[in-house]
């Protein structure tokens, strides 16, 4: 089952300009993870926010974390074309040995 | 190279034939996934191991699956009498607790 919601499915935006993912989820969580991955590739992590946190920053990479509103969003700023790639949030739930579920994934195509 | 690999990276079979991947992880890691992704869909949680104890088994998982991990490092997961339906991306990932997954490059797999 797909406890994450990502919105929006797909984005398209030029290069320099920024792109905000937004994840939604269900249950209570440990933390939520966010990855990138390319056309048929592997899941390269990006960044990874706890329960108790509520900002991080990584680089170009901006994550935010509200646990009442059960959401999270993803800004990647001054975007480049290398950018483009499927992004992912996964949440870590309380009690399930550490698994995530993932959303369905945001497209986002960033053109030069 | 010291991340998560998996071989082969593609398999093609023959529906009714049997196919095993296997899965190295990072070598401190004692918690290791698997997940399978289809097409356009975010990666859905097959089982997990913590050393070479299984924890973990989804729904998804059925009679024909059958993961190990015998001495807590590398991991096998063994499909028999492949369906057509189980054509997808096999991703393995491994952590240390439950702190960040890492995941490893995937093993399409296509039935025909």
């Amino acid at each position: 089952s797909q406890q994450g919601e990502e919105d929006p499915q797909a984005l398209s935006i030029q290069e320099g300009e920024n792109a905000t993912m937004n994840c939604s989820y269900k249950t209570s969580i440990n933390n939520l993870q966010w990855y990138r991955q390319n056309s048929g590739r592997g899941l390269v992590h990006l960044i990874l926010i706890r329960s108790n946190e509520r900002e991080k920053h990584s680089g170009r990479l901006r994550v935010t974390l509200d646990t009442s509103k059960k959401s999270s969003s993803l800004l990647i700023t001054a975007s480049r074309a290398a950018d483009t790639a499927s992004y992912f949030c996964a949440t870590d739930a309380d009690n399930q040995g550490g698994k995530l579920i993932f959303g369905q994934g945001t497209e986002l195509s960033v053109k030069p | 190279d010291t991340g998560v690999s998996q071989d082969p990276r593609h398999k093609i079979t023959k529906r009714g034939q049997n196919v095993t991947f296997r899965c190295d992880p990072i070598s401190e890691h004692n918690r290791l996934y698997w997940y399978r992704q289809t097409l356009g869909q975010g990666p859905e949680f097959l089982t997990y191991f913590q050393n070479e104890a299984q924890l973990e088994k989804s729904r998804l998982l059925s009679d024909r699956f059958s993961a190990e991990r015998p001495k807590g490092s590398f991991s096998t997961l063994e499909i028999q009498r492949t369906e057509q339906g189980d054509s997808a991306m096999y991703l393995c990932a491994s952590s240390l607790m439950g702190d960040t997954q890492y995941f490893g490059p995937g093993t399409r797999l296509t039935v025909l």
